[in-house]
């Protein structure tokens, strides 16, 4: 079936300006993780949902940055007022949610703040 | 408690040879360890997982030793191709769904033709 999608793919924005970032997760897949990668780094975990728990935010770097899950399935990151350090690659990833179940990821969206 | 340190950042290998990656962990709650591969451009993929009730796990030429007392785990791949050439992450989880998901800094692995 269809994997994770991220959109865009890339995405050119100016400092000071708002971006939305949108992942769809594999369909029935109840967990949905947001990280966040810099150049030649390693996953900078960022937020968690789980069904309709109330999501782990814990990983967000600043109130700039929020997410949002709609009806169990779609996600979108926010990141207002963007700041030159937010360029990276944002990376989505699902899973079925159960203990130790395998994260799957979308290709991620490249984001470059100038 | 929560990090999952990775070693070499760095590693390359002739083609036919072995390839090593090391993990090492502290918290004893994790119970996932999976190991993932990256391309460039592209997202993590699920190379290789195993649980700490087994010590070996082999899948074609990849293989996941795992040490639960010394907590490490590590990865071998064995009679190494150019095309295995990528940035390796191991990672361990916890947690009744998953939830503390922990990931190595990464491993960029050159195999030379």
């Amino acid at each position: 079936g269809a994997g994770v999608s991220q959109s865009p793919s890339n995405k050119v924005t100016e400092k000071g300006k708002d971006v939305e970032l949108r992942c769809d997760p594999i369909s029935g897949h109840t967990a949905l993780y947001w990280y966040r990668q810099s150049l030649g780094q390693g996953l900078e975990f960022l937020i968690y949902f789980q069904g309709n728990s109330a999501p782990d935010k814990s990983g967000l770097p600043s109130d700039r940055f929020s997410a949002e899950r709609t009806g169990g399935s779609v996600s979108t990151l926010t990141i207002q007022r963007t700041q030159q350090e937010d360029s990276a690659v944002y990376l989505c990833a699902s899973s079925r949610g159960g203990q130790g179940e395998t994260q799957y990821f979308g290709p991620g969206t490249r984001l470059l703040v100038l | 408690q929560q990090q999952v340190k990775q070693s070499p950042q760095s590693l390359i290998v002739q083609k036919g040879g072995i390839s090593i990656i090391n993990c090492a962990y502290e918290n004893t709650a994790f119970d996932y360890f999976p190991w993932y591969q990256q391309f460039p451009g592209k997202g993590p993929a699920l190379l290789i997982a195993i649980r700490p009730d087994v010590s070996e796990k082999k899948e074609g030429r990849f293989t996941i030793s795992f040490n639960k007392s010394a907590k490490q785990f590590s990865l071998h791949i064995m009679d190494s191709q150019p095309g295995d050439s990528a940035t390796y992450f191991c990672a361990a989880s916890m947690g009744n769904y998953g939830q503390n998901f922990v990931f190595g800094p990464g491993t960029r692995l050159s195999v030379l033709p």
